[in-house]
């Protein structure tokens, strides 16, 4: 079946700071990836995506790139700011009889001035 | 504006009673979910529709129903078969269209059990 490993939180950084999230994944077929971010108490909000192998989904200086030949979706960013305070989940979109998006548990940033 | 609106904020629940969360879109999206959300668990999907009248069996739907009767409304009821129903309840919905689409979510609700 699909499933997403996300590096465990929490990560605390400093402003300005370079940040890295893992995501790998297990699939079947050609998933499309995402990163979806959820600030507190609000629902989860699109990010980025990548439907297909080397493609790199960029917004608001976040940047992943699909790497098929290690299965992952890292997630980066070169200089957070305290508003990128949220939780970030990596997720998966696979084919077949139903398309529903597999999540990750998701990862605390916590970013201090 | 368009979007999806999920009432209430906060809800909390007795013992042996059943509790409906409410999800409202005006995307004409075709499809709608709903997710249970744990500390430390991410999301699971519970039920999902992809057509008005249609719905199908999430990871965890044991404890849970749901209805599509309108294409703009997917509620979903917490029954009193739902042992630990304490968690943050995210409703979605998207086009349908398949594996590149996005989902939309709405902003959520608490329940508890009192």
């Amino acid at each position: 079946g699909n499933s997403v490993t996300q590096m465990e939180g929490p990560v605390t950084l400093s402003e300005e700071a370079f940040l890295t999230i893992n995501c790998t994944y297990t699939a079947t077929g050609y998933p499309s990836l995402f990163w979806y971010v959820q600030y507190p108490g609000e629902g989860l909000q699109l990010l980025l995506k990548a439907t297909k192998a080397d493609d790199k989904g960029s917004n608001k200086g976040f940047e992943a790139t699909y790497r098929k030949e290690t299965t992952s979706f890292h997630l980066e960013k070169g200089s957070v700011q305290v508003s990128d305070s949220a939780v970030y989940f990596c997720a998966l979109l696979s084919g077949g009889s139903n398309y529903k998006l597999t999540f990750g548990k998701g990862t605390l940033l916590t970013v201090n001035p | 504006d368009g979007g999806i609106t999920q009432s209430p904020k906060y809800l909390f629940r007795k013992e042996g009673q059943n509790v409906t969360l409410s999800c409202e879109q005006n995307l004409n999206h075709d499809a709608m979910y709903w997710y249970r959300q744990d500390p430390g668990q991410g999301l699971r999907l519970i039920y999902y529709s992809q057509i008005v009248n249609d719905f199908q069996k999430g990871d965890i739907a044991e404890g849970y129903s749901v209805s599509r009767e309108k294409k703009e409304s997917f509620p979903l009821t917490v029954t009193s078969a739902q042992k630990n129903p304490t968690a943050f309840y995210l409703c979605a919905s998207s086009t349908g269209q398949g594996r590149h689409e996005k989902l939309f979510f709405g902003s959520g609700t608490q329940l508890s059990v009192l």
